[in-house]
């Protein structure tokens, strides 16, 4: 059954420690989608890439977020220093080609106190 | 640049009504649109999607969507609700260069 897997499901963490949110993305896929989702303002989309290069992170604070794919199998997503604000849910998603459905993993629950 | 608006963040409806969930989108090139449903604590995960063809599209779970160019919407819609189908539901927008945005969520709340 190929799903998308994040670690870790829940991360507690306190102000100005950084924070890593790995995704490995279902195999075969070439677009993988980080999203943001919070009461407030929702689903924000923060990056994608395409065969492993970053096409979009618009969306992303770039003094202290930053999103990588070392290898094909493997998404991070790093904050650095984090900060209060930052405590939401943060999904990873992937997709075969740019135009059809993105399959979410379970997310990972950021608590930064 | 693309957007999307659902026009009702929470739906509360009977068991066994019908129920419509709006969604209006706005771009400037062709999308592709989804509906996807999130239950708590968990993944979104797909409902339905249309990306041509026929206007009328049917998902899972007894769901069925209607692509309107001329009103640019995607309008969600179901006969017969069951208090499962309780949850938050996303409109997305894909401008087929891969960008998926997605709407601010619409929560159907049903109820006995």
């Amino acid at each position: 059954d190929a799903r998308v897997t994040q670690t870790p499901r829940h991360k507690v963490t306190e102000m100005g420690q950084e924070v890593t949110m790995r995704c490995q993305p279902i195999l075969g896929h070439n677009t993988v989608f980080w999203y943001r989702q919070t009461m407030m303002q929702g689903l924000e989309l923060l990056a994608y890439f395409r065969n492993r290069a970053p096409l979009d992170d618009s969306g992303m604070p770039k003094d202290r977020f930053s999103a990588e794919m070392p290898d094909a199998t493997l998404a991070t997503l790093k904050i650095q220093p984090s900060e209060p604000r930052d405590s939401a849910v943060y999904f990873c998603a992937s997709g075969d080609r740019g135009d059809t459905e993105a399959f979410f993993g379970q997310g990972t629950r950021l608590t930064v106190v | 640049a693309q957007s999307v608006t659902q026009l009702d963040s929470q739906v509360p409806v009977f068991e066994e009504a019908p129920v419509e969930l709006r969604c209006n989108y706005s771009s400037s090139v062709s999308v592709y649109l989804f509906w996807y449903v999130q239950y708590p604590n968990q993944g979104l995960q797909l409902l339905l999607k249309y990306l041509s063809g026929s206007t009328l599209v049917k998902g899972i779970n007894g769901f069925e969507a209607e692509f309107n160019k001329s009103q640019t919407s995607f309008h969600l819609r179901k006969p017969s609700v069951h208090i499962s189908d309780t949850a938050e539901y996303f409109c997305a927008v894909n401008n087929q260069g891969g960008k998926l945005i997605f709407g601010q969520g619409t929560e159907l709340s049903v109820k006995p």
